[in-house]
Protein backbone atom coordinates (compact mmCIF):
# COMPACT_ATOMS: atom_id res chain seq x y z
CA UNK A 1 0.00 0.00 0.00
CA UNK A 2 1.28 3.50 -0.63
CA UNK A 3 1.43 5.63 2.47
CA UNK A 4 0.65 9.59 1.99
CA UNK A 5 2.53 11.88 4.50
CA UNK A 6 1.89 15.89 5.06
CA UNK A 7 3.60 18.45 6.16
CA UNK A 8 3.56 20.74 8.72
CA UNK A 9 0.68 19.32 9.81
CA UNK A 10 -0.39 22.79 10.67
CA UNK A 11 0.61 26.33 9.50
CA UNK A 12 -0.06 30.16 10.03
CA UNK A 13 0.49 32.61 7.31
CA UNK A 14 -0.16 36.16 6.84
CA UNK A 15 -2.51 37.65 4.21
CA UNK A 16 -1.13 37.84 1.13
CA UNK A 17 1.75 35.95 1.74
CA UNK A 18 3.16 32.43 0.49
CA UNK A 19 1.76 29.02 1.84
CA UNK A 20 3.52 25.75 0.92
CA UNK A 21 2.75 22.08 1.58
CA UNK A 22 4.35 18.92 1.34
CA UNK A 23 3.05 16.08 0.26
CA UNK A 24 5.51 12.41 0.22
CA UNK A 25 4.45 9.15 -1.51
CA UNK A 26 5.91 5.69 0.23
CA UNK A 27 6.46 4.62 -3.23
CA UNK A 28 6.44 6.97 -7.08
CA UNK A 29 2.94 7.46 -8.35
CA UNK A 30 4.28 8.38 -11.30
CA UNK A 31 3.05 5.94 -14.42
CA UNK A 32 5.77 5.73 -16.83
CA UNK A 33 3.90 4.89 -19.51
CA UNK A 34 1.65 7.99 -19.95
CA UNK A 35 4.20 9.95 -17.83
CA UNK A 36 1.42 11.21 -15.76
CA UNK A 37 1.63 11.64 -11.30
CA UNK A 38 -1.72 10.52 -9.99
CA UNK A 39 -1.92 12.90 -7.30
CA UNK A 40 -4.22 15.14 -6.50
CA UNK A 41 -4.59 17.78 -3.53
CA UNK A 42 -7.89 18.70 -2.21
CA UNK A 43 -9.31 21.77 -0.28
CA UNK A 44 -11.93 20.51 2.93
CA UNK A 45 -13.65 23.75 4.76
CA UNK A 46 -15.80 22.50 8.17
CA UNK A 47 -19.28 21.55 6.46
CA UNK A 48 -18.71 20.88 3.19
CA UNK A 49 -17.50 18.54 1.13
CA UNK A 50 -13.91 18.25 0.24
CA UNK A 51 -13.35 20.28 -2.80
CA UNK A 52 -9.85 19.38 -5.68
CA UNK A 53 -7.67 21.76 -6.46
CA UNK A 54 -5.53 19.92 -8.72
CA UNK A 55 -5.27 16.46 -10.02
CA UNK A 56 -1.98 15.14 -12.44
CA UNK A 57 -0.01 16.59 -9.79
CA UNK A 58 -0.04 20.17 -11.48
CA UNK A 59 -3.19 20.64 -13.36
CA UNK A 60 -5.70 23.10 -11.99
CA UNK A 61 -9.63 22.33 -11.52
CA UNK A 62 -11.42 24.16 -13.76
CA UNK A 63 -12.83 27.67 -11.39
CA UNK A 64 -9.78 27.33 -9.03
CA UNK A 65 -8.27 30.66 -8.69
CA UNK A 66 -4.76 30.66 -9.97
CA UNK A 67 -2.93 31.06 -6.78
CA UNK A 68 -2.88 27.41 -6.12
CA UNK A 69 -0.21 25.57 -7.79
CA UNK A 70 0.80 22.00 -7.62
CA UNK A 71 4.26 20.81 -8.06
CA UNK A 72 6.38 17.37 -8.04
CA UNK A 73 6.70 14.01 -9.69
CA UNK A 74 7.35 10.86 -8.22
CA UNK A 75 7.19 10.85 -4.24
CA UNK A 76 7.56 14.29 -3.72
CA UNK A 77 4.92 16.90 -4.02
CA UNK A 78 4.14 20.20 -3.45
CA UNK A 79 0.97 22.60 -3.02
CA UNK A 80 1.30 26.22 -2.92
CA UNK A 81 -0.98 29.25 -2.23
CA UNK A 82 0.79 32.12 -3.72
CA UNK A 83 -0.72 35.00 -1.85
CA UNK A 84 -3.01 33.46 1.06
CA UNK A 85 -6.89 34.88 1.25
CA UNK A 86 -9.06 34.25 4.27
CA UNK A 87 -10.95 32.14 2.25
CA UNK A 88 -8.33 29.91 1.87
CA UNK A 89 -8.79 28.69 5.54
CA UNK A 90 -9.13 25.48 5.68
CA UNK A 91 -7.41 21.82 5.94
CA UNK A 92 -5.54 20.62 2.34
CA UNK A 93 -5.52 17.12 1.98
CA UNK A 94 -3.29 15.42 -0.73
CA UNK A 95 -4.08 11.81 -2.24
CA UNK A 96 -2.80 9.11 -4.61
CA UNK A 97 -5.07 7.69 -7.08
CA UNK A 98 -2.04 5.06 -8.25
CA UNK A 99 -4.31 1.96 -8.65
CA UNK A 100 -6.03 2.32 -5.32
CA UNK A 101 -6.44 5.62 -3.67
CA UNK A 102 -4.97 6.95 0.06
CA UNK A 103 -5.40 10.71 1.33
CA UNK A 104 -2.67 12.20 3.50
CA UNK A 105 -3.26 13.04 7.12
CA UNK A 106 -4.17 16.71 6.10
CA UNK A 107 -2.01 20.09 6.74
CA UNK A 108 -4.19 23.15 8.33
CA UNK A 109 -3.90 26.49 6.72
CA UNK A 110 -4.85 29.16 9.02
CA UNK A 111 -4.42 33.16 8.91
CA UNK A 112 -1.12 34.68 11.64
CA UNK B 1 -23.65 19.13 -13.70
CA UNK B 2 -22.69 16.34 -11.69
CA UNK B 3 -24.62 15.96 -8.20
CA UNK B 4 -24.62 12.87 -6.04
CA UNK B 5 -26.00 12.65 -2.55
CA UNK B 6 -26.10 9.79 0.83
CA UNK B 7 -28.44 8.38 2.44
CA UNK B 8 -28.80 6.25 5.62
CA UNK B 9 -29.36 5.77 8.82
CA UNK B 10 -27.85 8.49 11.74
CA UNK B 11 -27.59 6.03 13.75
CA UNK B 12 -26.47 2.28 14.13
CA UNK B 13 -25.97 -0.03 17.31
CA UNK B 14 -22.34 -2.00 17.26
CA UNK B 15 -21.89 -5.44 15.20
CA UNK B 16 -24.77 -4.28 12.95
CA UNK B 17 -24.38 -3.70 8.87
CA UNK B 18 -24.58 -0.37 7.91
CA UNK B 19 -25.87 0.15 4.28
CA UNK B 20 -25.25 3.59 2.74
CA UNK B 21 -26.84 4.81 -0.65
CA UNK B 22 -25.36 7.41 -3.38
CA UNK B 23 -27.61 8.78 -5.58
CA UNK B 24 -26.39 10.40 -8.16
CA UNK B 25 -27.12 12.61 -11.70
CA UNK B 26 -24.98 13.94 -14.13
CA UNK B 27 -23.19 11.00 -15.69
CA UNK B 28 -24.02 7.46 -16.00
CA UNK B 29 -21.91 4.36 -14.13
CA UNK B 30 -22.51 2.01 -17.27
CA UNK B 31 -20.71 3.12 -19.86
CA UNK B 32 -16.81 4.52 -19.97
CA UNK B 33 -17.15 8.38 -19.64
CA UNK B 34 -19.21 7.47 -16.15
CA UNK B 35 -15.74 6.96 -14.76
CA UNK B 36 -16.63 5.47 -11.28
CA UNK B 37 -17.91 6.38 -7.76
CA UNK B 38 -16.05 6.17 -4.45
CA UNK B 39 -17.18 6.30 -0.64
CA UNK B 40 -14.82 8.27 1.66
CA UNK B 41 -15.44 8.84 5.11
CA UNK B 42 -13.77 11.19 7.93
CA UNK B 43 -14.15 10.29 11.69
CA UNK B 44 -14.82 13.33 14.07
CA UNK B 45 -11.45 15.67 14.04
CA UNK B 46 -9.22 12.99 11.73
CA UNK B 47 -8.34 12.91 8.47
CA UNK B 48 -10.00 11.71 5.38
CA UNK B 49 -10.14 8.03 4.57
CA UNK B 50 -10.77 6.03 1.48
CA UNK B 51 -12.90 2.76 1.69
CA UNK B 52 -13.98 1.68 -1.84
CA UNK B 53 -14.83 2.69 -5.61
CA UNK B 54 -16.43 0.87 -8.26
CA UNK B 55 -15.79 2.05 -11.52
CA UNK B 56 -18.35 2.15 -14.71
CA UNK B 57 -17.13 -1.75 -15.90
CA UNK B 58 -18.24 -3.06 -12.13
CA UNK B 59 -14.41 -3.58 -11.42
CA UNK B 60 -14.03 -2.87 -7.64
CA UNK B 61 -10.97 -1.36 -5.32
CA UNK B 62 -11.58 -1.37 -1.66
CA UNK B 63 -8.85 -0.03 1.71
CA UNK B 64 -7.27 -3.57 2.37
CA UNK B 65 -7.35 -2.74 6.04
CA UNK B 66 -11.75 -2.78 5.78
CA UNK B 67 -11.67 -5.18 2.69
CA UNK B 68 -13.67 -8.09 4.35
CA UNK B 69 -15.98 -5.99 5.64
CA UNK B 70 -17.21 -3.70 3.10
CA UNK B 71 -19.14 -4.31 -0.51
CA UNK B 72 -19.89 -1.85 -2.75
CA UNK B 73 -22.22 -2.30 -5.81
CA UNK B 74 -24.16 -0.25 -8.25
CA UNK B 75 -27.32 -0.09 -9.65
CA UNK B 76 -27.55 1.80 -13.22
CA UNK B 77 -31.40 1.77 -13.52
CA UNK B 78 -31.60 3.87 -10.18
CA UNK B 79 -28.41 5.58 -10.45
CA UNK B 80 -27.45 4.45 -7.13
CA UNK B 81 -23.90 3.21 -5.69
CA UNK B 82 -24.98 1.32 -2.25
CA UNK B 83 -21.70 0.63 0.86
CA UNK B 84 -22.38 -1.76 2.89
CA UNK B 85 -19.88 -2.49 5.98
CA UNK B 86 -20.63 -5.34 8.55
CA UNK B 87 -19.88 -5.41 12.13
CA UNK B 88 -19.77 -1.92 13.37
CA UNK B 89 -17.78 -0.92 16.06
CA UNK B 90 -17.81 2.77 17.53
CA UNK B 91 -14.78 3.20 15.69
CA UNK B 92 -16.76 3.40 12.57
CA UNK B 93 -18.43 6.93 13.41
CA UNK B 94 -18.02 9.64 11.09
CA UNK B 95 -19.18 10.99 7.96
CA UNK B 96 -19.34 9.35 5.18
CA UNK B 97 -19.05 11.13 1.49
CA UNK B 98 -19.76 9.23 -2.21
CA UNK B 99 -17.74 11.01 -4.69
CA UNK B 100 -17.04 10.80 -8.45
CA UNK B 101 -13.96 10.00 -10.52
CA UNK B 102 -13.98 10.89 -13.69
CA UNK B 103 -11.37 9.00 -15.89
CA UNK B 104 -10.09 12.01 -17.32
CA UNK B 105 -9.23 13.67 -14.07
CA UNK B 106 -8.47 10.51 -12.11
CA UNK B 107 -8.89 12.31 -8.98
CA UNK B 108 -12.67 12.98 -7.45
CA UNK B 109 -14.04 15.95 -8.82
CA UNK B 110 -17.40 15.93 -7.30
CA UNK B 111 -18.67 15.03 -4.09
CA UNK B 112 -22.12 14.61 -2.06
CA UNK B 113 -22.25 16.79 0.89
CA UNK B 114 -21.79 13.86 3.62
CA UNK B 115 -23.70 11.86 6.20
CA UNK B 116 -22.98 11.35 9.54
CA UNK B 117 -23.37 8.19 11.24
CA UNK B 118 -23.26 7.28 14.36
CA UNK B 119 -22.38 3.92 15.83
CA UNK B 120 -23.67 3.44 19.72
CA UNK B 121 -25.96 1.81 21.68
Amino acid sequence: DIVMTQSPASLAVSLGERATIRCKSSQSVLYSSNNKNYLAWYQHKPGQPPKLLIYWASTRESGVPDRFSGSGSGTDFTLTISSLQTEDVAVYYCQHYFGTFAFGPGTKVDVK
Amino acid sequence: QITLKESGPTLVNPTQTLTLTCTFSGFSLSTYGGGGVGWIRQPPGKALEWLALIYWDDDRTYIPSLKSRLTITKDTSKNQVVLTMTNLDPADTATYFCAHRMSEVGAFDSWGQGTLVTVAS
